[in-house]
């Protein structure tokens, strides 16, 4: 069974400061793997999804990276903003229905 | 956004009665999905669809039954609420293999 793990749950940054959330699965047999973002009370926006054969992708301040041999992604994000406040999560798609298995998340505070 | 809504948004109910949730899809998206979201669990497949008529079952499947008689519309069913099933529910869309997108959530309270 694929499980999805998001290190750290909680993270508190200044504004301007660049870094990194961590996502780790147990079985590299995926199709793709996605990173939302989610604001309280609200739905899942969908941020980058990377193909089983790529190792990054890139959107304006976001970079998403896959190794799928270990097991990880992180996504990088630069220069943080205070809008950036959110909860970020990792999903990977498995199975020819591309069902997605969620990480819990890592909830994002960007303080001014 | 992608052309997704679900209603209600939010719903109270009691114990034993019968619960519909409806996603409404514009995009023509082959694959329908439904999630519920809790505390601690994150968020956990249901039920899904690959096509009208065709669904089957996610992980946590037990007590609820989905139908897609048409390409747009993707119910869930609760026959019979309990008060585990209070939770956050969500619906997505996709075409295999590519990204899959949420709808807005139904809350639904189960008293």
């Amino acid at each position: 069974k694929q499980e999805v793990t998001q290190i750290p749950a909680a993270l508190s940054v200044p504004e301007g400061e660049n870094l990194v959330l961590n996502c780790s699965f147990t079985d590299s047999a995926i199709y793709n793997l996605q990173w939302f973002r989610q604001d309280p009370g609200k739905g899942l926006t969908s941020l980058l999804l990377i193909q089983s054969s790529q190792r990054e992708q890139t959107s304006g301040r976001l970079n998403a990276s896959l190794d799928k041999s270990s097991g990880r992604s992180t996504l990088y994000i630069a220069a943080s903003q205070p809008g950036d406040s959110a909860t970020y999560l990792c999903a990977v798609h498995t199975g020819t229905a591309s069902k997605l298995t969620f990480g819990t998340g890592t909830r994002l505070q960007v303080t001014l | 956004d992608a052309g997704i809504t679900q209603s209600p948004r939010h719903k109270v109910t009691e114990t034993g009665t019968p619960v519909t949730l409806r996603c409404h899809q514009t995009e023509n998206h082959r694959y329908m999905y439904w999630y519920r979201q809790d505390p601690g669990h994150g968020l956990r497949l249901i039920h899904y669809s690959y096509g009208v008529k065709d669904t089957d079952k996610g992980e946590v499947s037990d007590g609820y039954s989905v139908s897609r008689s048409k390409t747009e519309d993707f119910l869930l069913t609760l026959e019979s609420a309990t008060s585990s099933q209070t939770s956050v529910y969500f619906c997505a869309i996709s075409e295999v293999p590519h990204e899959q997108f949420f709808g807005p959530g139904t809350r639904l309270t189960v008293l």
